[in-house]
C-alpha cells in the first residue's frame, strides 16, 4: 500500500520568512496530493492540493510542487505569519476509493 | 457553507463499554471516511462508504463497525472499548468525481473519545 513520509517533523521560522515542508510517496498510482492544516483540537483543513497532471500550483502565499518521477511533493509558504502556526499534513491518494494516506505531520511555529 | 457535522464532540466511556459516533456529511456528498488520530499522530484511515456501501477498509479493529444510512449520514460503533481507543475520531466527506478524478475530502471537527 501507499506510504507517505514527511519532513521535517518540526519547523520554526521568523515571521516573514519562508517555510518549506517536503513529502515523498511510494505508490506510483497515487495521483492526488492535498495539504491540510490542523490547529489544536480541530479537524484538518484543506489548504491546497495538486493532481498528477500538474507540476506546480499556487494560491496567494501558498504553493505546492510535484515531481512525479522522484515521487515527492513540497509545500511552500512565503511571508509567514504567526497565524500560520499549526500542524501541516501532506497526503496522497489514487482513484481507487479516494482514501487519503497521511504523512506524519510538521509542526510549524512562526515567531513574531 | 455547510460543513461535516460530527457528534458528540466529546465522549467519556469506561473500559469494555460501547460508543457510537455520528457523522453528517456535506449535503450532496456521497462518500464518507472515518479516521482515527492518536495524540501527536497523523490520521489513520479506518473505513469508507460510497452510496451506502463499504468502499474501502483500513486499520479498523474487529470491535468496531460502521455503516452509512439512506440519508448519507454515517455511524461508527465501537464495542469492548480499550484504553488505546482514546483518540480523536474524524469523519470526512467527498463527492466522488466522475471519470478518474478524486474528490476532495473535507473533515469535520472530530469526536474526542476518552476511555477510562
Amino acid at each position: 500500500g501507499e506510504n507517505v513520509e514527511q519532513h521535517p517533523s518540526t519547523l520554526s521560522v521568523q515571521e516573514g520568512d519562508s517555510a518549506v515542508i517536503k513529502c515523498t510517496y511510494s505508490d506510483s498510482a497515487s495521483n492526488y496530493f492535498p495539504w491540510y492544516k490542523q490547529e489544536l483540537g480541530k479537524g484538518p483543513q484543506l489548504i491546497i492540493d495538486i493532481r498528477s497532471n500538474v507540476g506546480e500550483k499556487k494560491d496567494q502565499r501558498i504553493a505546492v510542487t510535484l515531481n512525479k518521477t522522484a515521487k515527492h511533493f513540497s509545500l511552500h509558504i512565503t511571508e509567514t505569519q504567526p497565524e500560520d502556526s499549526a500542524v501541516y499534513f501532506c497526503a496522497a491518494s489514487n482513484n481507487q476509493g479516494g482514501k487519503l494516506i497521511f504523512g506524519q505531520g510538521t509542526e510549524l511555529s512562526v515567531k513574531p | 457553507a455547510a460543513g461535516v457535522i460530527q457528534s458528540p464532540r466529546h465522549l467519556i466511556k469506561e473500559k469494555r463499554e460501547t460508543a457510537t459516533l455520528k457523522c453528517y456529511p456535506i449535503p450532496r456528498h456521497d462518500t464518507v471516511y472515518w479516521y482515527q488520530q492518536g495524540p501527536g499522530q497523523d490520521p489513520q484511515f479506518l473505513i469508507s462508504f460510497y452510496e451506502k456501501m463499504q468502499s474501502d477498509k483500513g486499520s479498523i479493529p474487529d470491535r468496531f463497525s460502521a455503516q452509512q444510512f439512506s440519508d448519507y449520514h454515517s455511524e461508527l460503533n465501537m464495542s469492548s472499548l480499550e484504553l488505546g481507543d482514546s483518540a480523536l475520531y474524524f469523519c470526512a466527506s467527498s463527492l466522488a468525481g466522475q471519470g478518474s478524478n478524486t474528490g476532495e475530502l473535507f473533515f469535520g471537527e472530530g469526536s474526542r473519545l476518552t476511555v477510562l
